[in-house]
């Protein structure tokens, strides 16, 4: 089955600064890759996603990456706010499984 | 359109009792998954189903059963809890696959003493 692997797992970064996090994965057949917010108490919601035939997808403040020869996969947040605070997951298609496999989840902390 | 909605949204169960988890969405969605979500260890997945009367296991499916008469419930039983099912469970549905977007249900904590 598929494996996903994410780092860091806290960010703390000052408002107006970037957020880098990153995943990998390690079924070569995978393609799709989303990425969901969850903030504190509620329900994880998809904030923007990628799929295999594309290499950079931006959407305002957020850019995710994929390189599919190093199975590895990156979200960018720039010009952090507070709002941006939260537990972020990336994950990864299981062929095999028909399923969706996420990461272990990165919390990130803006500070005003 | 309510989404995807779950039932209870609290529930404490004494060791060895069953139970059973609501799942309902009201979006046509042919793809309807269970996870729990404990901490550092993200969102796991329980069982899914590609459509009515189809069910698969998951990575830890172990102490669950599901069943998919309907489009549109996609109840998750609990066997005989134990306390390492004390969790967050999550409830999502997709329109097609895993490969569109989840859409979650607000989520069920359980509690197993």
């Amino acid at each position: 089955g598929e494996n996903v692997e994410q780092h860091p797992s806290t960010l703390s970064v000052q408002e107006g600064d970037s957020a880098v996090i990153k995943c990998t994965y390690s079924d070569s057949a995978s393609n799709y890759f989303p990425w969901y917010k969850q903030e504190l108490g509620k329900r994880p919601q998809l904030i923007i996603d990628i799929r295999s035939n594309v290499g950079e997808k931006k959407d305002q403040r957020i850019a995710v990456t994929l390189n599919k020869t190093a199975k590895h996969f990156s979200l960018h947040i720039t010009e952090t706010q507070p709002e941006d605070s939260a537990v972020y997951f990336c994950a990864a298609t299981d062929t095999g499984r028909r399923a969706l496999t996420f990461g272990s989840g990165t919390r990130l902390q803006v500070q005003p | 359109n309510a989404g995807v909605t779950q039932t209870p949204k609290f529930q404490v169960l004494k060791t060895g009792q069953s139970m059973t988890l609501q799942c309902a969405q009201d979006m046509n969605h042919e793809y309807m998954s269970w996870y729990r979500q404990d901490p550092g260890m993200g969102l796991r997945l329980i069982h899914y189903s590609v459509g009515a009367g189809i069910t698969d296991q998951g990575e830890v499916p172990n102490g669950y059963n599901v069943s998919r008469s309907t489009t549109e419930d996609f109840p998750l039983r609990l066997l005989s809890a134990a306390p390492s099912q004390t969790s967050v469970y999550f409830c999502a549905s997709s329109r097609f696959a895993e490969g569109y977007e989840q859409y979650f249900g607000p989520g069920t904590r359980l509690t197993v003493t």
